[in-house]
């Protein structure tokens, strides 16, 4: 089956740094986004990694290793508002345009 | 800055009544998705759609659904006969092609009751 893993909650404070990471397994792969949503709003486009290596744009970066499946987002000096549930998710190069979404991580940043 | 739309913001029908989602997607994009979103769960991919016609389905896209692009700016979804368990949040969403960025709509909160 195709499924995407991430933790399910991170808390940090203000000013800190988080990594959440993804790791994943499906059929195909063109490669790894990430979304931010906040309650009540719809998915907001972050960032996308089609090969290994780091992206980076402001304050979040994005990691990706094809070989370990594996991604992570990367968000620096966290601010309050940056609290929000955030989707790994992976596009099927099988199919070409099915993008299968992790079950997110909720993360909490305090003062 | 454009924008994906769509109405209405919250629908309400009766069980076995038919819905239409109604989307418009940035103009130039060329790719036109369909999501769902349970409260409190993970986005799920029902519906990809392009050049006039639909690229893949998942398995929750079954015969009850329906998509169309009647002009060249609206992108629909019908539900042709709800059930309690299709109240969810449904997004839209487009992308121009190549990088992967998808632009999501706001979104329709269905409430079926």
């Amino acid at each position: 089956g195709q499924s995407l893993e991430q933790p399910s909650e991170v808390t940090a404070v203000e000013g800190a740094i988080v990594q959440i990471n993804c790791t994943y397994q499906t059929s195909g792969f063109y490669g790894l986004s990430w979304y931010q949503q906040h309650d009540g709003g719809a998915p907001t486009f972050l960032s996308y990694n089609a090969l290994d290596g780091l992206e980076e744009t402001g304050r979040f970066s994005s990691f990706l290793s094809r070989s370990d499946s594996y991604g992570y987002l990367l968000l620096q000096e966290l601010q309050m508002k940056d609290s929000a549930s955030y989707f790994c998710a992976v596009r099927d190069q099988d199919g070409g345009f099915k993008t299968i979404f992790g079950a997110g991580t909720r993360l909490f940043v305090k003062a | 800055e454009p924008e994906v739309t769509q109405t209405p913001s919250h629908q309400v029908t009766q069980m076995g009544q038919e819905v239409i989602l109604r989307c418009v997607p940035i103009s130039n994009h060329l790719y036109f998705y369909w999501y769902r979103q349970i409260l409190g769960q993970k986005v799920e991919f029902l519906v990809s759609f392009y050049n006039n016609e639909i690229s893949e389905k998942s398995e929750i896209f079954d015969d009850q659904f329906s998509v169309e692009r009647p002009d060249g700016s609206n992108f629909t979804l019908k539900i042709r006969s709800t059930k309690l368990e299709d109240s969810a949040m449904y997004f839209c969403a487009s992308m121009i092609g190549g990088a992967d960025t998808q632009y999501f709509g706001p979104g329709t909160r269905l409430t079926v009751l």
